[in-house]
């Protein structure tokens, strides 16, 4: 499969523990992008980075959140201490160059990882 | 900084009937334009997007969309919609710039296909 991978699928964490959500891009992707989605609210940005830097940061909660993308391996958003607001479903997406550069701005997702805070 | 609007949140409509759902977006110059759908539990799959030229374009699973520029629209239609098109639509658009830009997404609307 070369699609986006994400895992967990599912998580259940209790208030305090924490989250740790992956993602493996398309191969020959270098940018990935993090959303979380709750349910009539759309998807909200979080967080866009290319391999080992973040390059916009601009909708990630300032605390307890954080997220990388290394050399290898695959993507990762951490969440700290998590909290019930933190359940919602959250979606990596990867793209092959950056969002906005000419005639591009596709995004391909994964099947999203559904976190449930207990 | 960009917006985009779905009025709908939720739309029915009977199996073969004719589908359109509206999408408005607010920024200063012509941004790219895109439809996503999200079946239950799955990811973002693209319908159909939109750069320049024609402003009516065809998407995948019969869909198509017409961008407006004097309504800052891009609605999406469906002649004859097929139980299989229960989902959620969502609008996308980001600015045109030469260099990274955000994509901005609408709230999404769902739609239920009755019999």
């Amino acid at each position: 499969n070369a699609g986006v991978m994400q895992n967990p699928r599912h998580l259940v964490r209790r208030r305090g523990q924490e989250a740790r959500l992956r993602c493996s891009p398309m191969k020959g992707h270098s940018h990935v992008y993090w959303y979380r989605q709750l349910p009539e609210e759309g998807l909200k940005f979080m967080v866009y980075l290319q391999k080992e830097n973040i390059i916009d940061e601009s909708g990630m909660p300032k605390e307890r959140f954080s997220a990388e993308f290394p050399k290898e391996g695959p993507s990762i958003l951490r969440i700290q201490q998590v909290v019930r607001g933190d359940s919602a479903a959250y979606f990596c997406a990867s793209s092959p160059i950056a969002t906005g550069a000419q005639n591009t701005g596709e995004l391909f997702f994964g099947e999203g990882s559904r976190l449930t805070v207990l | 900084a960009q917006s985009v609007t779905q009025p709908d949140i939720h739309i029915t409509v009977s199996e073969g009937a004719s589908l359109e759902l509206r999408c408005n977006y607010s920024y200063g110059a012509t941004p790219y334009l895109f439809w996503y759908v999200q079946s239950p539990g799955q990811g973002l799959q693209l319908l159909l997007k939109y750069f320049s030229g024609d402003t009516l374009v065809q998407g995948i699973k019969g869909f198509e969309a017409e961008f407006k520029r004097s309504q800052s629209s891009f609605n999406l239609r469906k002649p004859s919609v097929h139980w299989s098109d229960a989902a959620e639509y969502f609008c996308a658009v980001v600015p045109y710039s030469g260099g990274y830009q955000k994509v901005t997404f609408g709230i999404g609307t769902k739609l239920q296909v009755i019999p």
